[in-house]
């Protein structure tokens, strides 16, 4: 079966810019992620949604940023008025349950800010 | 964030030798997990471990979940071609806090 999906695979954009990334997890899976992983770190958490609801937002970094899974399926982070310090590859994941299961992830959207 | 202590950050090694790294936390972790990612690509799940002393392996790669809960280490034998990759070790603390990862080592073999 397919596995987790993200489009764009590549976002430039410019400084102050409104962007939005797309996440289309597993099917059936209710809990999805994401996370924010830059040039020589490991990723690190951002959002986990249950359903439709964000279950835990802590790592999102400022008000700039935002996530909705209005349907309990696909996702789309939102961030406002972009940062070059926003440059990263966000990564989805999702998994079948609960954050203990197995999180699969996508490929990743590379976003550069310019 | 929180990032997990990983080493080496890097390894150049003969294609038939032996590999191993390991992952290092001030807090425990009662899940460890160990994953690989290739260019372009998200991290991929190699082993995972839920037990402190757990020792599991997963064909060439061993992993064990140290007594303390605060460590981890992966071994790769008789390394390949294909293991080229940055490896990740991530804990968690109960099932549903998220993954914190570790800054990655990569793998380079030489064949």
């Amino acid at each position: 079966g397919a596995g987790v999906s993200q489009t764009p695979s590549n976002k430039v954009t410019e400084k102050g810019k409104y962007v939005e990334l797309r996440c289309d997890p597993i099917s059936g899976h209710t809990a999805l992620y994401w996370y924010r992983q830059s040039l020589g770190q490991g990723p690190e958490f951002l959002i986990y949604f249950q359903g439709t609801g964000a279950a835990d937002d802590s790592g999102l970094p400022n008000d700039r940023f935002f996530a909705v899974r209005p349907e309990g399926s696909v996702s789309t982070l939102k961030i406002q008025r972009t940062e070059r310090g926003d440059s990263a590859v966000y990564l989805c994941a999702s998994s079948l349950t609960k954050s203990a299961d197995t999180q699969y992830f996508g490929p990743g959207t590379r976003l550069t800010v310019l | 964030g929180q990032q997990l202590n990983q080493s080496p950050q890097s390894m150049f090694i003969q294609e038939g030798e032996d590999v191993s790294m390991n992952c290092t936390s001030s807090s425990i972790f009662n899940t460890w997990l160990w994953y690989k990612q290739d260019p372009g690509e998200g991290p991929v799940l190699l082993i995972a471990l839920y037990k402190a002393g757990e020792l599991t392996s997963n064909g060439r790669l061993t992993a064990q979940f140290g007594i303390t809960r605060k460590d981890s280490f992966l071994n790769i034998s008789a390394s390949i071609p294909s293991d080229v990759g940055i490896y990740f070790c991530a804990g968690q603390k109960s099932g549903n806090t998220p993954l914190v990862f570790g800054k990655g080592t990569r793998l380079s073999v030489i064949a």
